[in-house]
């Protein structure tokens, strides 16, 4: 069993969906991280999560300690939203990344 | 501006050369990391360093090999030893309870 799993692996939808995507892990951690990669390859960082929840622009994290899982959602979606998400966690001395969420959005 | 830089972008290597990636960043992180990429799949840990002077393996370090001897940089080589060194290398930095930061990545595609 992977340390960091995600689902779906893959997601599309419709411009203006509701869109979640979820992350639960099994190790002890300091942090979440969510992250974009387009095709390209390169990562962007999205959020930071040690609790509670954060907002940006369209894109809202959750994380519960407790269940050890987290959320990312996206409202209002749109095809340049198009990309892969990855979640990431942050044990003491390192990374360890989730496989993926491909999503596509579809005008 | 902070940044991590990778380089180069693109990198064609005959087998059995050697190949080193470059990767500097300017955010006084203690903490980098290598990780390869290979298509539809995640990513995987090679080697990490917390500090300089001081690196460790990762899930697959096999064939490869770093060095830290300075808190900037954290170069990469791909050695004739690494079986399958297509890929896409991503290389990362943090420091403890902050955001992590991403290099853009390098593809290497052996000839």
């Amino acid at each position: 069993k992977n340390e960091v799993e995600q689902s779906p692996q893959n997601l599309t939808a419709q411009e203006g969906e509701f869109i979640t995507i979820n992350c639960s892990y099994s190790v002890g951690i300091s942090a979440l991280h969510w992250l974009q990669q387009h095709p390209g390859g390169g990562i962007v960082s999205l959020f930071m999560l040690s609790s509670g929840k954060k907002k940006h622009g369209r894109l809202i994290a959750t994380i519960n300690i407790q269940e050890k899982h987290s959320s990312l959602h996206i409202t209002a979606s749109h095809p340049r939203d198009s990309a892969v998400y990855i979640c990431a966690v942050s044990e003491p001395d390192k990374l360890i990344f989730g496989t993926g969420t491909r999503l596509q959005v579809f005008p | 501006d902070g940044g991590i830089t990778q380089s180069p972008k693109y990198l064609f290597r005959k087998e059995g050369q050697n190949v080193t990636l470059s990767c500097e960043q300017n955010l006084n992180h203690d903490a980098m990391y290598w990780y390869r990429q290979d298509p539809g799949q995640g990513l995987r840990l090679i080697y990490y360093s917390q500090i300089v002077n001081d690196f460790q393996k990762g899930d697959i370090a096999e064939g490869y090999s770093v060095s830290r001897e300075k808190k900037e940089s954290f170069p990469l080589t791909v050695t004739s030893a690494q079986k399958n060194p297509t890929a896409f290398y991503l290389c990362a930095s943090s420091r403890r309870d902050t955001e992590a930061f991403f290099g853009q990545g390098t593809r290497l595609t052996v000839v």
